[in-house]
C-alpha cells in the first residue's frame, strides 16, 4: 500500500522569505499523480499544485513550485515570497493513475505541516 | 458558482442519536468522497462513490453509513455505533470522465457529541 510522509509537523518563515515543505512517499506503481493541498484555518481544502509522475519538468503555479524527485520519491513544495494569507496546514497527497474502478483513485495524504508566517 | 455545499457548518448531537451531514455538488461530477480529521491527523477516507446507487467503504466506515440516490447528493449518517464521533468532516468530489485525478472540497461540517 501507498503512503504518504511529512516529516515536518510546523513550519515558520518570514514574510517575503522562501520556505520549502517536505514529502515522501512510497509506492510500487511508476505512474501516478501528487498534489499539495492547503488549509487555511477556515479549513477549506484549497488545491495548491499537482505533478503527475510521468513529466520530468517540475509544475509551478505562481509563488509555489515543487520539486519532483521521482527516484527518491520526494516532492518538496517551495512558497516563494511568502504572505501572510499563506499561513495554513498544507498536505502532501498520491493518487494512483488508474483510471477507473476499485480504491485505486482514491488519495492517500499525508499527515501535514502546519506552516506559521510572521510579519 | 458551480461548488460543493455541506451543511451545516457546525452540528452538536446528544450521544447514541444518529446525525446525518448533508454535502451537495453542482459540479457534475461522477465521484464523491467523505473523509473524516481529526487534529494531528491527515485525511482519513470513510466512503466513496464513483456512481449513482454504488459505494465503497473506505478505510474507517465503521460507524458510518451513506447512500447515493442522486448524482448531486452524497449524504453521511453517523450512528450511534461510531464511537468517536467528534470530528471535522469533509466531502469532496471528482470528475471520474476527465481523470477524476484532482479532488475538491467542501467547506466542512464541525460535529461534536456530548
Amino acid at each position: 500500500a501507498q503512503t504518504v510522509t511529512q516529516s515536518q509537523p510546523e513550519m515558520s518563515v518570514q514574510e517575503a522569505e522562501t520556505v520549502t515543505l517536505s514529502c515522501t512517499y512510497d509506492t510500487s506503481e511508476s505512474d501516478y499523480y501528487l498534489f499539495w493541498y492547503k488549509q487555511p484555518p477556515s479549513r477549506q481544502m484549497i488545491l495548491v499544485i499537482r505533478q503527475e509522475a510521468y513529466k520530468q519538468q517540475n509544475a509551478t503555479e505562481n509563488r509555489f513550485s515543487v520539486n519532483f524527485q521521482k527516484a527518491a520519491k520526494s516532492f518538496s513544495l517551495k512558497i516563494s515570497d511568502s504572505q501572510l494569507g499563506d499561513a495554513a496546514m498544507y498536505f502532501c497527497a498520491y493518487r494512483s493513475a488508474y483510471k477507473y474502478g476499485g480504491s485505486q483513485g482514491n488519495l492517500i495524504f499525508g499527515k501535514g505541516t502546519k506552516l506559521s508566517v510572521k510579519p | 458558482d458551480g461548488g460543493i455545499t455541506q451543511s451545516p457548518k457546525y452540528l452538536f448531537r446528544k450521544e447514541g442519536q444518529n446525525v446525518t451531514l448533508s454535502c451537495e455538488q453542482n459540479l457534475n461530477h461522477d465521484a464523491m468522497y467523505w473523509y473524516r480529521q481529526d487534529p494531528g491527523q491527515g485525511l482519513r477516507l470513510i466512503y466513496y462513490s464513483q456512481i449513482v446507487n454504488d459505494f465503497q467503504k473506505g478505510d474507517i466506515a465503521e460507524g458510518y453509513s451513506v447512500s447515493r440516490e442522486k448524482k448531486e447528493s452524497f449524504p453521511l449518517t453517523v450512528t450511534s455505533a461510531q464511537k468517536n464521533p467528534t470530528a471535522f468532516y469533509l466531502c469532496a468530489s471528482s470528475s471520474v470522465a476527465s481523470g477524476g485525478y484532482e479532488q475538491y472540497f467542501g467547506p466542512g461540517t464541525r460535529l461534536t457529541v456530548t
